[in-house]
């Protein structure tokens, strides 16, 4: 079967890092995203992966590993508008997302 | 610009009961996908569409049907509704379905089945 995992909740400090894990087992691979979702809302996209190594875009970087079917997305200088849900997705061989149940971070001042 | 609509917000339909989601884009994509998403578990694909004219099954497709008779919209149609219908539905559209293409979702569809 095809599964994402990620933990389900962190916490972390206002202005500080973190990263959240994500490792997946799919039908094949063609690409990993990362989304943001706060509550109540829809998901909006954070960045894609697709080749191994780290992808950095502003206070957010994604890093993927595709022998260790493994990413992460860090977060830097924590701000309180960054507690939300962060949700990793897969696409497989068919081009269909898998999405794991997401991470609740939790910004703490 | 308004992206992607959904309609209704929020509904509380009886069991048994049909009911029509709607979904309309604006940005021309090609593709179009609806999702459901509850506590505990990731978005699950019910229905998508690479592009206009056709359509295919997701990972939950039963109780649920969609058509695709042009490029804006995908309706999502249950044709007998039952409480585990319950659910936030997202529809969502891509340009394509490969690349970095990223899907954009809609604000969702809070239904509730008694």
């Amino acid at each position: 079967g095809q599964n994402i995992d990620q933990p389900t909740e962190m916490t972390a400090t206002e202005g500080a890092i973190v990263q959240i894990n994500c490792t997946y087992q799919t039908s094949g691979f063609n690409g990993l995203f990362w989304y943001q979702q706060h509550a109540g809302e829809a998901p909006t996209f954070l960045s894609y992966n697709v080749l191994d190594g780290l992808e950095e875009k502003g206070r957010f970087s994604s890093f993927l590993s595709r022998s260790k079917g493994y990413s992460y997305l860090l977060l830097k200088e924590l701000q309180m508008k960054d507690s939300a849900s962060y949700l990793c997705a897969v696409r497989d061989s068919n081009y269909q997302l898998i999405w794991g149940a997401g991470t609740k971070l939790i910004i703490k001042p | 610009t308004a992206g992607i609509t959904q309609a209704p917000t929020s509904q509380i339909l009886a069991a048994g009961r049909s009911m029509t989601l709607r979904c309309t884009q604006d940005m021309r994509h090609n593709a179009m996908y609806w999702y459901r998403q509850d506590l505990g578990l990731g978005l699950r694909l019910i229905h998508y569409s690479n592009t206009a004219g056709t359509t295919g099954k997701g990972e939950v497709p039963d109780g649920y049907s969609v058509s695709r008779a042009n490029t804006d919209d995908f309706p999502l149609t249950l044709a007998s509704a039952v409480p585990s219908q319950t659910s936030v539905y997202f529809c969502a559209s891509s340009d394509s379905i490969a690349g970095g293409n990223e899907q954009f979702f809609g604000p969702g569809t809070r239904l509730t089945v008694l």
